[in-house]
């Protein structure tokens, strides 16, 4: 599975968006963007995921460049409690094991 | 509905003990999945289960961890002659396929003293 980068840490003011990026340049054709995040004390939560296409659900919109190199999670509004750890993650397929890096660091600020 | 639930939710042992864990997955998912979360890092990939075989046992780092899935609903990770470097949190996961996404339980937080 192709490695990604993401910034360590990013501030977010509250009603703002929160716009987060991640690098994955090795990703190959088949293989799909995932977001996931983890609040302090919680097990992940699944967020989004894309392969090629822009993507939108409840909780957030996927962005991905036309060259799949870098994508970009987008909360329209954030609030205190999206504070947490988010993880961009690139598999082939849609399931098995998940390789968690080390993920942004979101803190939302009143 | 209810969601993955892990038991007990601390565990704290001596060096060189035997701990099991629990996971009871979402009912009807198919695969179930365990990482485990030292301080500060991402989830760590142990094990994964489609029904009630291993599918991908590549996580699992030596022969004193080990995991079953007997009827392919509840899981129990069994960690034989803790060490201290065992110490974090285990999560269990599940989904409905080996292709869908993948819900997390709140984990077991394991302590060797």
């Amino acid at each position: 599975d192709a490695k990604t980068t993401q910034p360590p840490s990013m501030d977010c003011a509250e009603g703002r968006a929160a716009n987060l990026p991640c690098n994955h340049s090795t990703i190959s054709g088949n293989e799909y963007v995932y977001w996931y995040r983890q609040i302090h004390s919680q097990g992940p939560q699944y967020i989004i995921h894309g392969l090629k296409n822009n993507e939108t659900n409840e909780m957030a919109s996927l962005i991905i460049t036309e060259d799949r190199k870098s994508s970009t999670l987008i909360l329209p509004h954030a609030t205190l409690r999206d504070t947490a750890v988010y993880y961009c993650i690139v598999l082939f397929g849609y399931g098995n094991k998940l390789v968690f890096g080390a993920g942004t660091i979101l803190r939302v600020k009143s | 509905g209810a969601g993955v639930s892990q038991t007990p939710s601390n565990k704290v042992t001596e060096k060189g003990k035997y701990v099991e864990l629990r996971c009871d997955p979402i009912s009807g998912h198919t695969a179930l999945y365990w990482y485990r979360q030292s301080l500060g890092q991402g989830p760590e990939f142990l094990i994964y289960f489609q029904g009630t075989g291993a599918a991908d046992d590549s996580g699992l780092p030596n022969d004193r961890f080990f995991a079953v899935r007997p009827e392919g609903s509840v899981s129990t990770l069994k960690i034989q002659r803790t060490e201290r470097g065992d110490s974090a949190v285990y999560l269990c996961a599940s989904s409905r396929s080996g292709n869908d996404e993948q819900f997390f339980g709140p984990g077991t937080r394991l302590t060797v003293l």
